[in-house]
């Protein structure tokens, strides 16, 4: 169990910029989540994959943000065109089945300047 | 559908007493309830689960929750607070929710314990 890894730790970005996060679940693990937490907030949903279909996604999501999961292994989650309100620590976790314990990543700290 | 509601954002006690960390949740069916803690630059991690199988979990560390139906409760305790259980405490929420079909944890906001010498 190597846990999960998220890539970068910490990216700065100017308003309008694209900018794309990865996760690496553990390995086993076939379902994949993506969390966004603001200061003083608990993580909010924002999609679920299982293997390299995507099940769900929250109406947080806009259509400046997509994921991927190709393959069913790690994920990718990308923003366009980001806006300050963007500035958040977005958090990748994974588990193996539905309603189990879920193990988070790190998570990446996203500021939009 | 499901949500879950912390009350305090910030508790502090002082090293040796009790702890308690309330969470009331709203859910239309039997929930699957957690506690997750987060220590500064770490990632979150379970602390306790509950499934329906008994309503006083024991998880990690010392803490402990019981599942209380009657007042949608899941409230977390540990006897004798210790230096090093200073973090963020999440409850979180999970079920089959009818609206959306969002199956995916549900957080609160989150309570800050500080422990004190």
């Amino acid at each position: 169990d190597t846990g999960v890894s998220q890539d970068p730790r910490h990216k700065i970005t100017k308003r309008g910029q694209n900018v794309t996060f990865r996760c690496d679940p553990i390995s086993e693990h076939n379902r994949l989540y993506w969390y966004r937490q603001t200061l003083g907030q608990g993580p909010e949903f924002l999609t679920y994959f299982q293997n390299e279909a995507q099940l769900e996604k929250s109406r947080l999501l806009s259509d400046r943000f997509s994921a991927e999961r190709p393959k069913g292994s790690f994920s990718t989650l990308e923003i366009q065109r980001t806006e300050q309100g963007d500035s958040a620590m977005y958090l990748c976790a994974s588990s193996l089945a539905l309603r189990e314990k879920l193990f988070f990543g790190s998570g990446t700290q996203l500021s939009v300047l | 559908a499901q949500s879950v509601t912390q009350l305090g954002s910030h508790v502090s006690v002082s090293e040796g007493a009790l702890v308690l960390l309330r969470c009331n949740y709203s859910s239309s069916v039997p929930p699957y309830l957690f506690w997750y803690v987060q220590y500064p630059n770490q990632g979150l991690q379970l602390l306790l689960k509950y499934t329906s199988a008994a309503t006083l979990v024991k998880g990690i560390n010392g803490f402990e929750a019981e599942f209380k139906k009657s007042e949608t409760s899941f409230h977390l305790t540990k006897p004798s607070a210790h230096m090093s259980d200073a973090a963020e405490y999440f409850c979180a929420v999970s079920d089959p929710d009818a609206d959306t079909g969002r199956r995916a944890l549900t957080f609160g906001s989150g309570t800050r314990l500080q422990v004190q010498p």
